[in-house]
């Protein structure tokens, strides 16, 4: 079993369209992050949820909205999509709130490319 | 908010030790040293971390030094599948920043 799955894994789509990337944990984690990695493989933390919470968004622009309908999924929507959000997204999951003292399982990644 | 500094890159001979280090001269003392592995089309991959200690587990070895401002990962016996990008990450409760990362190369 996959412990933190993605969908789709790869997705190509014009440049104003709106579209979603899913997200979802078995491994009862609290908390659940979205990364984006450029291509300059910057790996940058978008936003991370605790139990359904938002917790860190940073500076994100407000194109892009999470929601966590449960605390084992955190999906990612886009809208009005620009080619500089190509790019892979990561999401990741976490038994504890912050870094100190758990460690991030990782997704596979998305790609996403706007033509 | 306390940045990593790492080698672009670094090259190694299969079977021998690694030593990646890491700067981190402005780290808070309530920040852990945390270190992530990314191979090739893969999401990142924990490997360790630690605060002050030098830690030890079955993927590597991380050794920080004792004014804590740089540390380093010690891979034992670098194989070809150790072969990734290698990020120093500092993790504190609003911080989660990592650092540009240091390709690692593995010679057979």
């Amino acid at each position: 079993d996959t412990a933190v799955s993605q969908t789709p894994k790869y997705l190509v789509t014009q440049m104003g369209n709106d579209k979603s990337i899913k997200c979802e944990q078995n491994l009862g984690h609290d908390t659940m992050y979205w990364y984006k990695q450029d291509s300059k493989k910057f790996l940058k933390i978008m936003f991370s949820y605790n139990n359904k919470e938002l917790i860190i968004n940073e500076t994100v622009p407000n194109r892009f909205s999470p929601k966590s309908p449960d605390k084992a999924h955190l999906n990612l929507h886009i809208n009005s999509l620009e080619l500089g959000d190509s790019a892979v997204y990561f999401c990741a999951s976490s038994p504890t709130g912050t870094m100190n003292t758990g460690e991030l399982f990782f997704g596979e990644g998305s790609r996403l490319t706007v033509l | 908010d306390a940045k990593t500094t790492q080698p672009n890159s670094m090259e190694s001979n299969e079977e021998e030790p690694v030593h990646l280090p890491c700067n981190h001269s402005t780290i808070s003392g309530t920040d852990y040293i945390h270190w992530y592995r990314q191979l090739p089309s893969q999401g990142p991959e924990y490997v360790i971390h630690g605060l002050t200690s030098n830690v030890n587990n079955r993927m590597a070895s991380l050794a920080i030094a004792e004014d804590r401002k740089s540390s380093t990962l010690i891979l034992h016996r670098a194989t070809l599948r150790d072969a990734a990008v290698y990020y120093c990450i500092l993790g504190g409760a609003d911080k989660i920043i990592f650092g540009k990362g240091t390709r690692l190369h593995i010679l057979p």
